[in-house]
């Protein structure tokens, strides 16, 4: 597609469950970015991919958070043993990556909302 | 400290008139880049606007202003001539410092909802 594409759109689950969300980047993005938005706020920061390299994951909340993007496209975040307070919209961003690019756009995703019962 | 503050929870305009969202950020960097997103119910952040601290010139982008004022760290979004469209959530973001392993770590406020009525 010509956009970032996320997955599912909504997520229910009880605490305790572990969930994945995906996100399909634009094709040929080499930034990719996790956010999480809770209700009423703005999007806060969780990890940034340079490729398939993690290079700062200095948002995730705690060792329950894990994202990966093995081949530098598709990326993965995973929650484990959820928590209510994981109850938020994740949402996904890619830019081009060029270097020194200081005004680079991110191309955001329409997000997955999660809710944990 | 929060860095970036919306303080406009709400704000309404009349179609076609200019409204003015509000924007103070904190940094101690010397550089660093603005940005305004909106976002439609539709969830997906929209890009609209960038200023980079040693910008001399207020960035525009069609309807979209920057009204940026170093001395007083604002950065003010202006939209003129307002469309039922323009109804969204604004957010303003920071980038502080010089592209750090060259990637653009946004910093967002808490949002501004506009409401445009006819």
């Amino acid at each position: 597609g010509a956009g970032v594409s996320q997955s599912p759109r909504y997520k229910v689950a009880k605490r305790g469950q572990d969930v994945a969300l995906r996100c399909d980047p634009i094709s040929g993005h080499v930034s990719l970015f996790w956010y999480q938005q809770a209700l009423g706020q703005g999007p806060e920061f969780l990890t940034y991919f340079q490729n398939e390299a993690q290079l700062d994951k200095s948002g995730l909340p705690s060792d329950r958070f894990f994202a990966e993007r093995p081949e530098g496209s598709v990326s993965t975040l995973k929650i484990q043993r959820t928590q209510q307070e994981d109850s938020a919209v994740y949402l996904c961003a890619s830019s081009l990556g060029w270097p020194g690019a200081t005004n680079e756009k991110l191309f955001f995703g329409s997000g997955t909302q999660l809710s944990v019962l | 400290a929060q860095k970036i503050t919306q303080t406009q929870p709400g704000m309404f305009v009349q179609e076609k008139e200019a409204v003015t969202l509000d924007c103070t950020y904190d940094t101690s960097d010397q550089s660093y880049g603005l940005f305004w997103y909106k976002q439609p119910s539709s969830g997906e952040m929209i890009f609209l606007i960038y200023q980079g601290s040693y910008d001399e010139q207020n960035a525009t982008e069609g309807r979209y202003s920057l009204n940026f004022q170093k001395a007083r760290k604002s950065a003010n979004l202006v939209i003129s001539a307002s469309q039922l469209g323009d109804s969204a959530m604004y957010f303003c973001a920071m980038r502080e410092g010089e592209l750090s392993g060259g990637y653009n770590k946004l910093i967002f406020g808490a949002g501004t909802r506009l409401a445009v009525h006819p």
